[in-house]
């Protein structure tokens, strides 16, 4: 299994471009999640999803768009990018917890940077 | 209100000792999981130990222990016989009853002295 991939590790957008990054999820897992990490933070939630067609907010949506069309796949799209950004953006999985420890496994995160 | 809190920004230890890394939480859920994670200078998130609200005992996992304080509402990470690979960052994350939404703390950093 290759577990949570992410793409791409790096990118360096303008002010006002836009991208989606891409994440996908081989453990058949039902639940997916888009967090960032801003420098010396810890993560916080943008977007999660329970299932495909299903999604919700998380606690820093704004700027911030995702679709949930396949169980395995969950990309994040970002529209007119802003230096506010710039962030370390992780995406992760789990099962429903549901009594079980339901931990999050997680991608290796993308950089990027808005300039 | 910060529901997770994390006082120690940096914490060093010699190798082959052991370190306590804090954490302290806030929820009015009866039901509710602890978790740490690690993350290396390469940047992935490694689960390390989950504890349940409702755990009689305290969790175990190899040289890693969580002491679970309840009424004082701190789950505090224990790692036994440190390594120098035990080097890195480690976030407190609690998910409250009814969700599946981790909140994070703003980690610890740990370095291990040889």
């Amino acid at each position: 299994n290759a577990g949570v991939t992410q793409t791409p590790k790096f990118r360096i957008l303008k002010i006002g471009q836009s991208m989606t990054l891409q994440c996908a999820q081989d453990m058949n897992h039902n639940y997916m999640y888009w967090y960032r990490q801003d420098p010396g933070m810890g993560l916080k939630l943008i977007y999660y999803s329970v299932g495909a067609g299903i999604t919700d907010k998380g606690e820093v949506p704004n700027g911030y768009n995702v679709s949930r069309s396949t169980t395995e796949d969950f990309p994040l799209r970002l529209e007119l990018a802003a230096p506010s950004q710039t962030s370390v953006y992780f995406c992760a999985s789990s099962y429903p917890s549901g009594g079980a420890t339901g931990e999050q496994y997680f991608g290796p995160g993308t950089r990027l940077t808005v300039t | 209100a910060q529901k997770i809190t994390q006082t120690q920004p940096g914490m060093f230890v010699q190798e082959k000792e052991a370190v306590t890394l804090d954490c302290t939480y806030d929820t009015s859920d009866p039901s509710y999981g602890l978790f740490w994670y690690k993350q290396p200078s390469s940047g992935e998130m490694i689960f390390l130990i989950y504890q349940g609200s409702y755990d009689q005992q305290n969790a175990t996992e190899g040289r890693y222990s969580l002491n679970f304080q309840k009424a004082r509402k701190s789950a505090n990470l224990v790692i036994s016989a440190s390594q120098l690979g035990d080097s890195a960052m480690y976030f407190c994350a609690m998910r409250e009853g009814g969700s599946e939404k981790l909140v994070f703390g703003k980690g610890t950093k740990l370095t291990v002295n040889p």
